[in-house]
């Protein structure tokens, strides 16, 4: 029973450069969220979705990030035109539903900006 | 708005026992969830309350007063392997999880 599996786990980009994390959720969780950790910081929420809904993406910032959920295939968190800033750890994680439901985690991807 | 805080640092002795804590202000509340993170690894779940009260598990209790907005997480005999980050975190009404800075936890020899 695999856990929520995420890649790459280490993404290298240019300043300028587009970058795509995935997200694959545990087996039969449709409930996805994206985090993002800066080092010795906590997991500061994105974004929230559902199979082909976004939730809640208060989280995310207004211009170059965006996130998807298809009803086929993994998740998706797209950074356009990566700038240094955006230099994290970015973790996903899935659960059951979205009331009470404990969140599993991916060993998340880091990426670094050049 | 929401707030969560806890200590940033704290250093214990093998054996022994520590109480992190974490209070909270936010807009809405779905239940209170601690979370242990080793440096460079996915955070773990290790304790949810959504009641009043004292939840024990092995070596680790969560306690959680909601007409005060306060949580802490006890571990008993710790252990080297307890060193890690532990995190508390509020689940809202929409479902998300927001978390606090977390708690960086020492154990000495």
């Amino acid at each position: 029973n695999a856990g929520v599996m995420q890649n790459p786990r280490h993404l290298v980009r240019r300043r300028g450069q587009e970058a795509r994390l995935r997200c694959s959720p545990m087996k039969g969780h449709s409930h996805v969220y994206w985090y993002r950790q800066l080092p010795e910081e906590g997991l500061k929420f994105m974004v929230y979705l559902q199979k082909e809904n976004i939730i809640d993406e208060s989280g995310m910032p207004k211009e170059r990030f965006s996130a998807e959920f298809p009803k086929e295939g993994p998740s998706i968190l797209r950074i356009q035109q990566v700038v240094r800033g955006d230099s994290a750890a970015y973790f996903c994680a899935s659960s059951l539903g979205g009331g009470n439901e404990k969140l599993f985690f991916g060993s998340g991807t880091q990426l670094s900006v050049l | 708005g929401q707030n969560i805080d806890q200590p940033t640092e704290m250093t214990a002795t093998e054996g022994a026992i520590v109480q992190i804590n974490c209070t909270y202000q936010t807009s809405g509340f779905n239940g209170l969830f601690w979370y242990q993170q080793h440096a460079g690894e996915a955070p773990t779940f290790l304790s949810y309350n959504v009641l009043d009260g004292l939840e024990e598990k092995g070596r680790f209790s969560s306690f959680l007063s909601r007409s005060k907005g306060y949580s802490y997480l006890l571990l008993k005999e710790l252990q080297m392997k307890d060193s890690a980050s532990y995190l508390c975190a509020v689940k809202s009404n929409t479902g998300k999880l927001i978390f606090g800075q977390g708690t960086t936890l020492q154990v000495k020899p």
